[in-house]
């Protein structure tokens, strides 16, 4: 069964940590993408990627970094954790495509920052 | 810049009964998704219909699209308690619509 792994489902930071959140794909799928969802406001692109060493920055990346040294792995970075980035944090793969191709999610990790 | 946007925020129906969620878009697309998700879940594709489809479905799924008024619809006929979740529309966005763009969904409670 294809699918995307979040290497955590619940997480707990303290304020000024970094953080990283792993996501794993076994479909070798090109384009990779990170979302938070918070309520209300629905899912919100952070950064995406559609190649190794690619990255493009979504519609909220201040405050994070992304890093993709493998076509599989896609590592979200929160460079020093803050209170307001707690969420849900929504790793996503498809196929190259211009929209054309659905994406597989991860099961998500909720990170709180204390 | 592209918004996906689903009406009704929030729907209660009873078991048996078709649940409509309504979806609408700003930007011209060439394709539009739904999906659903179970609480405190990833989300899952559900159907992808193309600009030049009006009309698709899945099991009990119908997906409409009309691109002249920017919206489309996802019905699921004869619910089941197993419906409840969260419903997405999800239209490309981006400068090449290389991403989608998810609008706060519609949370459906189906009702035993």
């Amino acid at each position: 069964d294809v699918k995307v792994t979040q290497s955590s489902r619940y997480l707990v930071k303290r304020t000024g940590e970094k953080v990283f959140l792993e996501c794993v794909q076994d479909m070798d799928h090109e384009n990779m993408f990170w979302y938070r969802q918070d309520p209300g406001l629905g899912l919100r692109l952070i950064y995406f990627s559609y190649d190794v060493k690619m990255k493009e920055k979504g519609d909220i990346p201040e405050g994070y970094s992304v890093s993709r040294e493998k076509k599989e792995r896609f590592s979200l970075i929160l460079e020093s954790a803050s209170t307001n980035q707690t969420s849900m944090y929504l790793c996503a793969s498809s196929l190259k495509g211009q929209g054309g191709y659905g994406y597989t999610f991860g099961s998500g990790t909720r990170l709180t920052v204390v | 810049s592209q918004q996906g946007e689903e009406d009704p925020q929030a729907l209660s129906i009873q078991e048996g009964e078709n649940a409509t969620m309504n979806c609408s878009y700003k930007t011209s697309i060439n394709n539009l998704q739904w999906y659903r998700q179970n609480s405190g879940r990833g989300l899952v594709h559900l159907i992808l219909i193309r600009s030049n489809e009006r009309e698709k479905h899945s099991g009990r799924l119908r997906v409409t699209l009309d691109t002249s008024k920017k919206s489309s619809s996802l019905l699921i006929t004869a619910s089941r308690a197993a419906d409840t979740a969260s419903y997405f529309c999800a239209p490309p966005g981006g400068e090449y619509g290389q991403n989608f763009v998810f609008g706060p969904g519609t949370r459906l409670s189906v009702l035993p």
